[in-house]
C-alpha cells in the first residue's frame, strides 16, 4: 500500500509569510507525528495526534506553529509569520499506535526555506 | 539539553566487516529504543528496536545491544554492505505522558566501501 506522503516536497517563502504543509498518513494508522530536522541536527519532535485524543503539542517551538488533523487522517502543519530559523525539513510520520508500535513510518519530508 | 547523543558524526567501514554505531542517553525514563536509517531525500525508515527489559535484539544482519547501567546502546551490522551506507539515527521513547514522542540523536553517517 501507499506510504506516508507529504506536500509540497519543497517550499521557498519570504520571511513573514504563512505556510501550510500537508501530510497524508498510511491508511488505518491512528497516530500521526510531526518532526523537523534542521541542518546537521537530529529530528526534533513537534506534535503528536492519537485518535480522537487531544494532541500532544509539547514540541511546538512557538505559538506561530499549529497543526490540525481532520477526520483522523490528513494533517496540516501551519507556520505563521515565518522566520529564517524555521528553515528545516519537516517530516511527518504515522503509526498504528500502541506502545510497542514505536515503529513510526516517515514521509519524505517538506524542505522549507525562508528567505 | 541533548537527551540522546550520537558522538560519532561519521563512520567508514570496509565491505564485509562489522559496523558499530553507538548511542548514549541521559533520561532514565527512556524504556524503548529504536534505530532508523535515512537515505538522502527520503524519510527515515525503521530498522530495529529494543525494550529496556532486554539487553539484545537481533534481526538478520542487525543487532542492537542495550546497556542500561551505562545508558548506552549500539547497533552492529554484520557483514556490512555498500547499500548500508546511509545516516543512522537512534531514538528513544519514555512512555507515560511522552507516549508517542521519539527523541532522536543527531545521526551518524555510515559509509561502507566496496
Amino acid at each position: 500500500g501507499a506510504g506516508v506522503s507529504q506536500s509540497p516536497s519543497n517550499k521557498v517563502t519570504e520571511k513573514g509569510k504563512d505556510v501550510e504543509l500537508r501530510c497524508d498518513p498510511i491508511s488505518g494508522h491512528t497516530a500521526l507525528y510531526w518532526y523537523r530536522q534542521s541542518l546537521g541536527q537530529g529530528l526534533e519532535f513537534l506534535i503528536y495526534f492519537q485518535g480522537n485524543s487531544a494532541p500532544d503539542k509539547s514540541g511546538l517551538p512557538s505559538d506561530r506553529f499549529s497543526a490540525e488533523r481532520t477526520g483522523g487522517s490528513v494533517s496540516t502543519l501551519t507556520i505563521q509569520r515565518t522566520q529564517q530559523e524555521d528553515s528545516a525539513v519537516y517530516l511527518c510520520a504515522s503509526s498504528l499506535g500502541g506502545r510497542t508500535s514505536g515503529e513510526q513510518y516517515f514521509g519524505p519530508g517538506t524542505r522549507l526555506t525562508v528567505t | 539539553d541533548q537527551q540522546v547523543k550520537q558522538n560519532s558524526p561519521s563512520l567508514s567501514v570496509q565491505e564485509g566487516r562489522i559496523s558499530i554505531l553507538n548511542c548514549d542517553y541521559t533520561n532514565s525514563m527512556f524504556d524503548y529504543f529504536l534505530w532508523y536509517k535515512k537515505y538522502p531525500a527520503e524519510g527515515p525508515t525503521f530498522l530495529i528496536s529494543i525494550s529496556s527489559i532486554k539487553d539484545k535484539n537481533e534481526d538478520g544482519r542487525f543487532t542492537v545491544f542495550l546497556n542500561k547501567s551505562a545508558k548506552h546502546l549500539s547497533l552492529h551490522i554484520v557483514p556490512s554492505q555498500p547499500g548500508d551506507s546511509a545516516v543512522y539515527f537512534c531514538a528513544a521513547n519514555a512512555g507515560g505522558t511522552s507516549y508517542g514522542k521519539l527523541t532522536f540523536g543527531q545521526g551518524t553517517i555510515l559509509t561502507v566501501h566496496p
